[in-house]
């Protein structure tokens, strides 16, 4: 098992531009979550899926979008970036809520 | 609002001692408490979950303790060795998924 996958490792992006975060797991899982993790401090969640087609918000969703049209995938997309917006990115999953969250490499993003 | 709060922030010890990070949380109404390991520029590896229900769990020379009444958690690690040198993160799922402290920066020096 691959586990949680997340790409890219790196990404520069200018102000006002767009990108997708992918995020897959081999797991089965139905929950799948994203946090941001800026210098210092812990993660923040962004957006989770309970299953597919369903997606709620966390504590920091301005600014961002997810979808969820299958099990394994669930992408972020952040439209218009700005420099707030730099930080690092990771995606997670579990079987259930009250099960062990399982997080992939992270996505660094510098927004310049 | 659930928060989190680990105390210390940072915290350097020799080889071999034993050592306890702390954990509390201003909501006690939580499903399961989690400790992370996160080793700098990597992603957080799950060290330990405990239940509410349940008051302690062990791994290796790792053992977390809850008290859910008092929101207060601890992880012990025993016999500490430089590979153990990581930041830990603990957090909390409840009404929301998990909501995370800042972290204690551990680092054991041979």
């Amino acid at each position: 098992n691959a586990g949680v996958t997340q790409t890219p490792k790196f990404r520069i992006l200018k102000i006002g531009q767009s990108m997708t975060l992918q995020c897959t797991q081999d797991m089965n899982h139905n929950y799948m979550y994203w946090y941001r993790q800026d210098p210092g401090m812990g993660l923040k969640l962004i957006y989770y899926s309970v299953g597919a087609g369903i997606t709620d918000k966390g504590e920091v969703p301005n600014g961002y979008n997810v979808s969820r049209s299958t099990t394994e995938d669930f992408p972020l997309r952040l439209e218009l970036a700005a420099p707030s917006q730099t930080s690092v990115y990771f995606c997670a999953s579990s079987r259930d809520f009250s099960e062990t969250q399982y997080f992939g490499p992270g996505t660094r993003l510098l927004v310049l | 609002k659930q928060e989190v709060t680990q105390i210390p922030a940072a915290l350097s010890v020799p080889e071999g001692e034993n050592l306890v990070l702390n954990c509390s949380f201003t909501d006690s109404a939580i499903y399961n408490l989690q400790w992370f390991r996160q080793d700098p520029g990597k992603g957080l590896t799950s060290l330990l979950l405990i239940q509410s229900s349940q008051r302690e769990q062990t791994s290796g020379r790792l053992n977390a303790s809850l008290d859910k009444s008092s929101g207060r958690s601890t992880l012990y690690i025993a016999a500490s060795q430089p590979g153990d040198s990581a930041t830990y993160l603990c957090a909390v799922a409840g009404n929301t998924p998990l909501v995370f402290g800042k972290g204690t920066r551990l680092s054991v020096i041979a």
